[in-house]
Parts: C-alpha cells; sequence; structure tokens
C-alpha cells in the first residue's frame, strides 16, 4: 500500500528564513510526488510534482523539492519565505502517472501548517 | 490553469436531509473526478473515485448509500449526503483530472475546486 508522512504539524520560521517541510513516502515502483499548498477554507492549489528527470523540481512561488530516492523523501523547500506563504501544505503521492488508463488517485500526507512570521 | 467549480460553498441542513455538492470542470474534460473529505486541521480522506458513465469506486469504510456520487457528463459529478447527520459534517473536496497528451505520452494532473463546507444541525 502506498502512504505518505509528513512528521511535522506545524514549522514556524522567520520572514527571509530558509524553510522546509519534510515529506517521506512509501510506494511500490516509481512514486509521483506532489506538494499542493491550501489557504483556509478554500480548495487545494497545485505547486510542483515529480514524475521523472531531474531530482530538484521547481515550483510555483519560489517552491522547490528534491526528490531522495535512498531516503524516499520529497521535501518542499523555499530559500526565503514570505508571510504571505502561511498555509497548510500537503505532500501526496501516487503509484501510477495520472495520465495513465489506470485512475492514478492521490494519496495525502497529514499536511503540515506553515507559520511565518514577520 | 484549469478551473473546477464546486457549489454550494457552504450549506447548513437539519438533521435528516439530503444535501448535493456538484463539481464540474469548466474548460476540459474529466472522465475521473475525485470526491474528499477533510475534518477540522487534518488531511484529505479520499472517499471515492467518481468515473464517467460508470459507477463510483469507494474506498473502504465509505458508505456507498450514505454518499451517492453520480457522474453524469464529462464536465460534472455529483455527491449527494442522504440522511445527514451531526457527524457528516465537514469540507468536501472534489478534484478533476485532466488528462494531456503529448505525442504518444499521456500525462495528467489534478484541479481541485474550492471545497464545500456542509453543516448539519
Amino acid at each position: 500500500a502506498q502512504s505518505v508522512a509528513q512528521p511535522e504539524d506545524q514549522v514556524n520560521v522567520a520572514e527571509g528564513n530558509p524553510l522546509t517541510v519534510k515529506c517521506t513516502y512509501s510506494v511500490s515502483g516509481n512514486p509521483y510526488l506532489f506538494w499542493y499548498v491550501q489557504y483556509p477554507n478554500r480548495g487545494l492549489q497545485f505547486l510542483l510534482k515529480y514524475i521523472t528527470g531531474d531530482n530538484l523540481v521547481k515550483g510555483s512561488y519560489g517552491f522547490e523539492a528534491e526528490f531522495n530516492k535512498s531516503q524516499t523523501s520529497f521535501h518542499l523547500k523555499k530559500p526565503s519565505a514570505l508571510v504571505s506563504d502561511s498555509a497548510l501544505y500537503f505532500c501526496a503521492v501516487s503509484r501510477r502517472a495520472l495520465g495513465s488508463s489506470n485512475t492514478g488517485k492521490l494519496i495525502f500526507g497529514q499536511g503540515t501548517t506553515l507559520q511565518v512570521k514577520p | 490553469g484549469a478551473v473546477v467549480s464546486q457549489h454550494p460553498s457552504r450549506v447548513i441542513c437539519k438533521s435528516g436531509t439530503s444535501v448535493k455538492i456538484e463539481c464540474r470542470s469548466l474548460d476540459f474534460q474529466a472522465t475521473t473526478m475525485f470526491w474528499y473529505r477533510q475534518f477540522p486541521k487534518k488531511s484529505l480522506m479520499l472517499m471515492a473515485t467518481s468515473n464517467e458513465g460508470s459507477k463510483a469506486t469507494y474506498e473502504q469504510g465509505v458508505e456507498k448509500d450514505k454518499f451517492l456520487i453520480n457522474h453524469a457528463s464529462l464536465t460534472l459529478s455529483t455527491l449527494t449526503v442522504t440522511s445527514a447527520h451531526p457527524e457528516d459534517s465537514s469540507f468536501y473536496i472534489c478534484s478533476a483530472r485532466r488528462v494531456i497528451r503529448e505525442g504518444e505520452l499521456y500525462t495528467g494532473e489534478l484541479f481541485f475546486g474550492e471545497g464545500s463546507r456542509l453543516t448539519v444541525l
């Protein structure tokens, strides 16, 4: 079975400092990994994804994530945090490509609240 | 980017009534949509996969007679919470899968609705 773990319920960081939101996964075969952000009472917004290729993936709003196969991790990072980055972040994994004939459904981690203080 | 519309955004109902939530993909066709339930400050729990023209696939532990899903067209899926009770109060989010063909390769992306907050009194 596939699963995703986000070990931190909350991450606090000062504005301008680098941030890291951790994610580890468990899936048989090649994983397809995603990061989404959710603002209060809103749906999810796509940040970035890893399908294949370079382990360092760059996404929206200056975020990036590094796929580490040996550590089965896909940590989200940003060099300089903004107060507006404060939100709930979800890591997700799919065992199959979303475009395949299989549904490619996503399994989400439990979410990490990012709090960026001025 | 692609847009998924979810309606209503908020609904309050009395216990015992049924509530329908709509999920529409506005600018693409989606043969597959997903319904999630989110509890306060918690992750999204996949409830079911909605397939156009066929029955929905429910996740383990989700009552299919309680949460009726209909995917009647390539742009619309509905979730009906039947005989709602206070414990059904939650934030329900849908997502639609857009498949993109790039030469011989098919890729896909999920787009999420804004969510529907259901409160059952």
